[in-house]
Formats: structure tokens, sequence, C-alpha cells
């Protein structure tokens, strides 16, 4: 069974930062393409990264470019979220999704941006 | 790039057939088939339901249907029950080699 779980959201300051983790198990990480999905309260998805395999190739959403950094650990089954220069507009809830087709997510964690 | 346009909302009868509209551009539904759906309940994460426009998974009822015309691509959801009851979701590649998400359409059971 694939599970996917998310930890590390926080409430933060604006311009402050927080490292989300995905804790992937069930299915081989190594060769699957991940991504980062968000949904601020009461709003819709926004995609917002994601890294493939092999070259470990990223893309960005223009919303966090520059502002955020996607990356893996095979060894450790992991995916992460580096999010530098919080503003409040990146309070939402955070998902890990598996592959192209988004075909399994985690549970989500919560980061909160306010002063 | 803007989100893909679908309606706020769409409501049916139990038993009725409803269809959900996603509208993009030719750089995204226009141009490839890869437009996905997602089911979401309150409080709980997205559940995909349809991939490459008209595949349904492995444990996906198959009262629910996708299809796609020029850069309109459709889901439908046949024999309405309550459980259908939702936010639904559509994806699609882009030309910028990065997916985007519609607005979310959310779907009342009458």
């Amino acid at each position: 069974e694939v599970q996917l779980v998310e930890s590390g959201g926080d409430l933060e300051q604006p311009g402050g930062s927080l490292r989300l983790s995905c804790a992937a198990s069930g299915f081989t990480f190594s060769s699957s393409e991940m991504n980062w999905v968000r949904q601020a309260p009461g709003k819709g998805l926004e995609w917002i990264s994601y890294i493939k395999t092999g070259d470990g190739t990223t893309h960005y959403a223009d919303s966090v470019k520059g502002r955020f950094t996607i990356s893996r650990d095979n060894a450790k089954n992991s995916l992460y979220l580096q999010m530098n220069s919080l503003r409040a507009e990146d309070t939402a809830v955070y998902y890990c999704a598996r592959g192209g087709w988004f075909a399994d997510w985690g549970q989500g964690t919560l980061v909160t941006v306010s002063s | 790039q803007s989100a893909l346009t679908q309606p706020a909302s769409v409501s049916g009868s139990p038993g009725q057939s409803i269809t959900i509209s996603c509208t993009g551009t030719s750089s995204d539904v226009g141009r490839y088939n890869y437009v996905s759906w997602y089911q979401q309940h309150p409080g709980k994460a997205p559940k995909l339901m349809i991939c490459d426009v008209t595949n349904r998974p492995s444990g996906v009822s198959n009262r629910f249907s996708g299809s796609k015309s020029g850069n309109t691509a459709s889901l439908t959801i046949s024999g309405l029950r309550t459980e259908d009851e939702a936010d639904y979701y559509c994806s699609s590649y882009t030309i910028s080699n990065t997916p985007i998400f519609g607005g979310g359409t959310k779907v009342t059971v009458l």
C-alpha cells in the first residue's frame, strides 16, 4: 500500500523559513516523479513544484520560484520542500503527491504564515 | 498561467447524471491528452478518479467517465449517489512542462 506522510508544517512569521518532509513507502520511491501541491484555506489546488527521477530535474510555479526548493533523498525514501521568505499567501495545507498523474496523496501538513 | 476554468457548482438528484466541464487552451487541455480528475471530500486529501482523459485507475467506479473535445475536458458522473457529493478538480499538463489545476467544482446531490 502506498503511503505518503507529510510533516514539518507550523506557524511561521512572514520572512521566515520552514522545511517540509514527505516520507514515502509502498512503492519504488527512486523511480517516481514527486510533487508538492498546496491548498489555501477554502481555496482550490495549486501545483507548486515537482522533481523528476534520474537527473532530478525540478520545476516550480511562478508563485514560489526563487523562494522554495524541492529535493529528494532516495536512500531515505523522502521528499523535501525548503520554504524561504515566507509570505502570508503561502498559508495552506501542503500535500506531497506521487507521479505525473498525482496518483497518490499524503494527508497534508498545515503551514500558517502570520505575525 | 491562469487556472483551468470549471463551473463553481453542479448539482443533481440521486440516480441522475451530471457533467463537469474543464476549459483550458491550446497550450494545455487542447494540446495534450494528459487531463486528470480528482475528487476531494471535506478535510480529506484529493483522490485520482480519471487520468489521461478517459482512464479510470483500479478501484474507481465505472460511474465516472472522462472525455475531451478541443480545449474542453469533461467528467461525467452517472447514477449519482450521495457519496459523490464532493469537490472535483481537473488538471492538465501544459506547454511549459508543468501541470495546472482547475478552480474546482462543488458537486451537490439534491
